[in-house]
């Protein structure tokens, strides 16, 4: 199975602040990769797919890039209602695996 | 407007069976993955398995192999996960997911773009 290593694990900014998530694959899995935010109580919601393909609704404040096994997730501008645990996912191949995920918190 | 809704939460004894459902309405359920991934109290999102149910075959998680089993319904768009031989640390959300694809002139890629509303089960003695 392709392992995904997120980091950092927890992450304390402010408001406005810029801030990058990584994620890595074990394997090469090209861009297939999504980016996934939660909120305490609710299912994940999906950012980012294809790595770098915005999901429709979502605030342009949030970009994804990467390809291969180097990813990053990246929040322009933070804004209150990010405060939230952001993984990651591959969809390269069955089984599916999620990064170990990042809690953002107020600083 | 795709809506996955999940049966309610289960309370069982260690060594049982739960079986979890997952009914899809507003989209073509038949053509699209429906994963399962769990969520122990305080830990990460964990993928259990996934099916297509135009195929019916199923991909597992090698960690549930032998005790989860998904299956798909086409007649009424629902999507069934079951583990068996239940323990306490099995006491997790469990979420089902449509594996949506996005398309490009060249290429399609995949996202779990629609989330049930999750489902409690607790194990417990």
């Amino acid at each position: 199975a392709i392992q995904m290593t997120q980091s950092p694990s927890s992450l304390s900014a402010s408001v406005g602040d810029r801030v990058t998530i990584t994620c890595r694959a074990s394997q090469g899995i090209r861009n297939d990769l999504g980016w996934y935010q939660q909120k305490p109580g609710k299912a994940p919601k999906l950012l980012i797919y294809a790595a770098s393909s915005l999901q429709s609704g979502v605030p342009s404040r949030f970009s994804g890039s990467g390809s291969g096994t180097d990813f990053t997730l990246t929040i322009s501008s933070l804004q209150p209602e990010d405060f939230a645990t952001y993984y990651c996912l591959q969809d390269y191949n069955y089984p599916r695996t999620f990064g170990q995920g990042t809690k953002l918190e107020i600083k | 407007q795709v809506q996955l809704v999940q049966s309610g939460a289960e309370v069982k004894k260690p060594g049982s069976s739960v079986k979890v459902s997952c009914k899809a309405s507003g989209g073509t359920f038949s053509s699209y993955a429906i994963s399962w991934v769990r969520q122990a109290p305080g830990q990460g999102l964990e993928w259990m398995g996934g099916i297509i149910p135009i195929f019916g075959t199923a991909n597992y998680a090698q960690k549930f192999q032998g005790r989860v089993t998904i299956t798909a319904d086409e007649s009424t768009s629902t999507a069934y996960m079951e583990l068996s031989s239940l323990r306490s640390e099995d006491t997790a959300v469990y979420y089902c997911a449509r594996e949506g694809r996005y398309c490009s002139s060249t290429s399609c890629r995949a996202a779990f773009d629609y989330w049930g509303q999750g489902t409690l089960v607790t194990v417990s003695s």
